[in-house]
């Protein structure tokens, strides 16, 4: 139990366009849902906190409105990078926790791959 | 500023050995620590979690050691292998959901 599924696995973009990537819990409920970014040898960092009906909460020097977060349902949230540039380019990963609280673990995606040429 | 440190060598260990990653915080009261294993290119993988008041959890052939005096954790993985490989991320919570993640151990377990 406990799935999330991430898509896609790797994508690469021109400069200036933008990028969607989904996050699904399969076989649970999740009122929250966590996005991460991780450069190469380094820890993940929490970009944003996504709330199922309401809006994004972003950690500090997180661009909102370039980095847009939409968590439509119970199952579903979206992470849209606007307007990328190459130094966007990094592995993007989400959670979620089947309980509240997330005090038993967090469940990952397999995480996306964004390259920005 | 809050500081979680990991080994940042690579931890080389022969097969059947108790390999031991250690976990250091400062500036940090977390109320859960979590341990999790990531291969390359995957998102991580839930092992444990040790709460607070707790000061050892065991799962299988993992042990997590909890010190809040030492602002320290440990974390065992008794008769490796080499399926043992991968980068281990700890991650402290202090108690509203919010992870933060150290940099991860990577370990290598030899035949």
């Amino acid at each position: 139990g406990a799935v999330v599924s991430q898509h896609p696995s790797w994508v690469i973009c021109k400069s200036g366009t933008s990028v969607k990537i989904e996050c699904r819990s399969l076989d649970f409920q999740a009122t929250t849902m966590f996005w991460y970014r991780q450069f190469p040898k380094q820890s993940l960092m929490l970009m944003a906190t996504s709330n199922e009906g309401s809006k994004a909460t972003y950690e500090q020097g997180v661009e909102k409105d370039k980095f847009l977060i939409n968590h439509a349902s119970l199952t579903l949230s979206t992470l849209t990078v606007t307007s990328a540039h190459p130094e966007d380019s990094s592995f993007y990963i989400c959670s979620a926790s089947p309980r509240t609280g997330g005090h038993y673990g967090y469940t990952f995606g397999s995480g996306t791959r964004l390259t920005v040429v | 500023s809050q500081k979680i440190e990991q080994n940042s060598e690579a931890l080389n260990i022969q097969e059947g050995k108790t390999a031991t990653l250690t976990c250091n915080y400062t500036n940090y009261s977390p109320a859960y620590l979590q341990w999790y294993r990531q291969d390359p290119g995957r998102g991580p993988v839930f092992l444990l979690l040790i709460r607070e008041n707790e000061k050892e959890k065991r799962k299988e052939r993992l042990k997590v050691t909890f010190d809040t005096t030492l602002k320290q954790s440990l974390f065992h993985i008794t008769a490796s292998q080499p399926a043992d490989s991968a980068t281990y991320l700890c991650a402290l919570d202090p108690g509203y959901s919010t992870l933060t993640f150290g940099k991860g151990t990577m370990l290598l377990v030899s035949p």
